[in-house]
């Protein structure tokens, strides 16, 4: 089972639409989850941690699931620049790394 | 500009070079990472710094790959005997030990293409 898993998409969603994203990850202590974005040819960037009480961000919304062991990322309202490629970050303990997942690919249409 | 600075931003280099990468992290950060990308894939851990010592390197980091950080501010990553294989973008990335989460800002990366 790898570390942590995405469906890669793509996500086809018209503008306004809520798009959820799940992720599992294999470690069970793992410790802190993010999620980044990534542009096409561009740097991942910090778009969110997961905190396991849940937390919400303007139209983004992530939870964590600690007994199942996935957290998931929710789009409300679906802008054109939401496009991009979501990535699942958990940070293992033992580690100061992050791992990362392959990415879902979002792409919202007019 | 105070974020991670990479450079090159691109390099082609043919089978069997050798080829090195510059970052400069974030001044006040401590800890720099240097993952690399494929074309569809999630970025892949290759190895660690806090401060100047290597605390960690991945089963990915074969020996013709060594990265530094000789004073504990830039690091250099070096790819000896290069193959094509290698083609990919080597993204640099630095955090504070400060805080409770690990936010890794990343640089823009250094796309390299083995011909």
């Amino acid at each position: 089972r790898k570390e942590v898993e995405q469906d890669p998409g793509p996500f086809n969603v018209p503008e306004g639409a809520t798009v959820a994203f799940n992720c599992t990850y294999s470690n069970s202590a793992s410790q802190s989850f993010f999620w980044y974005r990534q542009d096409c040819r561009k740097e991942p960037k910090l778009l969110m941690s997961v905190y396991s009480s849940g937390n919400e961000d303007g139209r983004f919304t992530a939870q964590l699931n600690r007994a199942s062991q996935y957290i998931s990322l929710l789009i409300r309202d679906s802008k054109l620049s939401d496009s991009a490629t979501y990535l699942c970050v958990v940070n293992m303990p033992g580690y100061s790394t992050l791992t990362f997942g392959k990415g879902t690919m979002l792409l919202v249409s007019p | 500009d105070t974020g991670v600075s990479q450079n090159p931003r691109h390099k082609i280099t043919k089978r069997g070079q050798n080829v090195t990468f510059r970052c400069d992290p974030i001044s006040e950060h401590n800890r720099l990472y240097w993952y690399r990308q494929t074309l569809g894939q999630g970025p892949e851990f290759l190895t660690y710094f806090q401060n100047e010592a290597q605390l960690e390197k991945s089963r990915l980091l074969s020996d013709r790959f060594s990265a530094e950080r000789p004073k504990g501010s830039f690091s250099t990553l070096e790819i000896q005997r290069t193959e094509q294989g290698d083609s990919a973008m080597y993204l640099c990335a630095s955090s504070s030990i400060k805080g409770g989460d690990t936010e890794a800002f990343f640089g823009q990366g250094t796309r390299l293409t083995v011909v």
